[in-house]
C-alpha cells in the first residue's frame, strides 16, 4: 500500500531534549516536505526536499533541522525543543512536479 | 507567510443539505487545489483546478476556478455524515521548483445525521 508513515504519532517531551520525528514514504517520490498545523494558522511549511541531499527552508524553519540521505526518508529534528513548537506535524511527499501530495497521519508534539 | 481567505470558518448542517465554501486571494493564482482532512489524519487531495473558469467534479463534490483567478469555490451536494472534516483550499501563483502552496485556514464541516 502506497503510504507516508510518521513516528511517533504522539510525543510529550520537555524543553531542550533533542528529538527526531521520522518520515518514510514507499512511493519513490522525489519531493518531501514537513508542515506544522496550528489552530488559526493553518498549514505552514517548515522544510522541503526536492531530492536526496537537496533540502531548503520553508516558511517557518527556525528551530528545526532536516536531512535527506535516502530517497524514502526525511526526518525532522528538533535540537532543542521549546514550548512554541508544540504542534501537529505532517510529512508529505509527491512525485516530481505533480500536485498530488500524500500526507502522513501526523505527529502530535507537546513540549512542556 | 501569505494566506488565503477561506470562508466560512465552520459549518453545521443537516444530512442531505448542499454545502458551499470559497477561497479568495489578493493575488492571481494559476492553480487551485481543494483538500479534505478527516479527524486524526492528514489532508487528502480532492480536486485540482488549472484554468480560469474551469469546473471540475469528483462525485458529489464540484469545484470551480474563478474567472478572476483570485478565487475558487467548492460545493458538496447532498451531504452525508462521512463528509465531516476540515476542507482546505490551496493555491499556487507560479511554477517554481518548490511549487509552493499557499493554504487557506480551513472550513470545518459538521453534518447532523
Amino acid at each position: 500500500e502506497a503510504q507516508v508513515t510518521q513516528n511517533p504519532r504522539y510525543l510529550i517531551t520537555v524543553t531542550g531534549k533533542k528529538l527526531t520525528v521520522t518520515c518514510s514514504q514507499n512511493m519513490n517520490h522525489e519531493y518531501m516536505s514537513w508542515y506544522r498545523q496550528d489552530p488559526g494558522l493553518g498549514l505552514r511549511q517548515i522544510y522541503y526536499s526536492m531530492n536526496v541531499e537537496v533540502t531548503d527552508k520553508g516558511d517557518v524553519p527556525e528551530g528545526y533541522k532536516v536531512s535527506r540521505k535516502e530517497k524514502r526518508n526525511f526526518p525532522l529534528i528538533l535540537e532543542s525543543p521549546s514550548p512554541n513548537q508544540t504542534s501537529l506535524y505532517f510529512c508529505a511527499s509527491r512525485l516530481g512536479q505533480t500536485d498530488t501530495q500524500y500526507f502522513g497521519p501526523g505527529t502530535r508534539l507537546t513540549v512542556l | 507567510g501569505q494566506q488565503l481567505n477561506q470562508s466560512p470558518q465552520s459549518m453545521f448542517i443537516q444530512e442531505g443539505e448542499d454545502v458551499s465554501m470559497n477561497c479568495t486571494s489578493s493575488s492571481i493564482f494559476n492553480t487551485w487545489l481543494w483538500y479534505k482532512q478527516d479527524p486524526g489524519e492528514g489532508p487528502v487531495l480532492l480536486i485540482a483546478l488549472y484554468k480560469a473558469g474551469e469546473l471540475t467534479s469528483n462525485g458529489r463534490l464540484t469545484a470551480q476556478f474563478g474567472i478572476t483567478r483570485k478565487d475558487s469555490f467548492l460545493n458538496i451536494s447532498a451531504s452525508i455524515p462521512s463528509d465531516v472534516g476540515i476542507y482546505f483550499c490551496a493555491g499556487r501563483s507560479h511554477a517554481g521548483n518548490n511549487r509552493k502552496l499557499i493554504w487557506g485556514l480551513g472550513t470545518s464541516l459538521a453534518v447532523n445525521p
